[in-house]
């Protein structure tokens, strides 16, 4: 059975930095796209950051620079180390898989808050 | 910038059809843009209805469709239950640096 399972969140201050892992299971991550998907309280779904299969890493304009995604191949894991976090990233981030070439988020796993407070 | 339009609040009856849209606010969304819709209750995940324009996701019923309506993608649910009153949710792929752009979501209410 195919299945992600983000952790990682909680509460941190302004300008803080937290990572976030999403562990797989199922399917093989470095085979596949995998990206990060967030919803701030309220508001809707906002795509944040892909790697894809061969390495390469995209990122959102309002988390680049910030963030960087990765992945363990030996632990099936996608991570998301987020520096210098503000207010504005407060949400739920959700991993997703994306299966190669098809360009959706086909598994989403049941995300994790992060909140940026003092 | 790149904006995702969508209807904010759509309703409908029960039994009732109804289409949502997905456009763009400049340009036209075509079977290029993988456009994919996503359904979403609160405190929940999204969970993926349709990709690559109109293909259902493995379980999803068939009164759920997927198309290109004139200059939009379009999501289609014949015969409404109170189940899928919901926040639904399309993306498109834009390719390059940007990746994907999700829209504001449609807020169905089934009544």
């Amino acid at each position: 059975e195919v299945q992600v399972v983000e952790s990682g969140g909680g509460l941190v201050q302004p300008g803080g930095s937290l990572r976030l892992s999403c562990a797989a299971s199922g399917f093989t991550v470095s085979s596949n796209y995998m990206s990060w998907v967030r919803q701030a309280p309220g508001k809707g779904l906002e795509w944040v950051s892909v790697i894809y299969s061969n390495g390469g890493t995209y990122y959102a304009d309002s988390v680049k620079g910030r963030f960087t995604i990765s992945r363990d191949n030996s632990k099936n894991t996608l991570y998301l180390q987020m520096n210098s976090l503000r207010a504005e990233d407060t949400a739920v981030y959700y991993c997703a898989r994306v299966p190669v070439w098809e360009l959706f988020f086909d598994y989403w796993g049941q995300g994790t808050l992060v909140t940026v407070s003092s | 910038q790149t904006v995702v339009t969508q209807e904010p609040s759509f309703s409908v009856s029960p039994g009732g059809t109804v289409t949502l849209t997905c456009g763009l606010s400049s340009g036209s969304v075509s079977i290029s843009s993988y456009p994919s819709w996503y359904q979403q209750t609160p405190g929940q995940a999204p969970r993926t209805l349709i990709y690559t324009t109109n293909t259902r996701s493995s379980g999803v019923p068939d009164r759920f469709s997927g198309s290109i309506l004139g200059n939009k993608a379009a999501l289609t649910i014949t015969g409404a239950q109170a189940d899928d009153e919901s926040d639904y949710y399309c993306v498109l792929y834009m390719g390059g640096g940007i990746n994907w752009v999700f829209g504001g979501g449609t807020k169905l209410t089934v009544l």
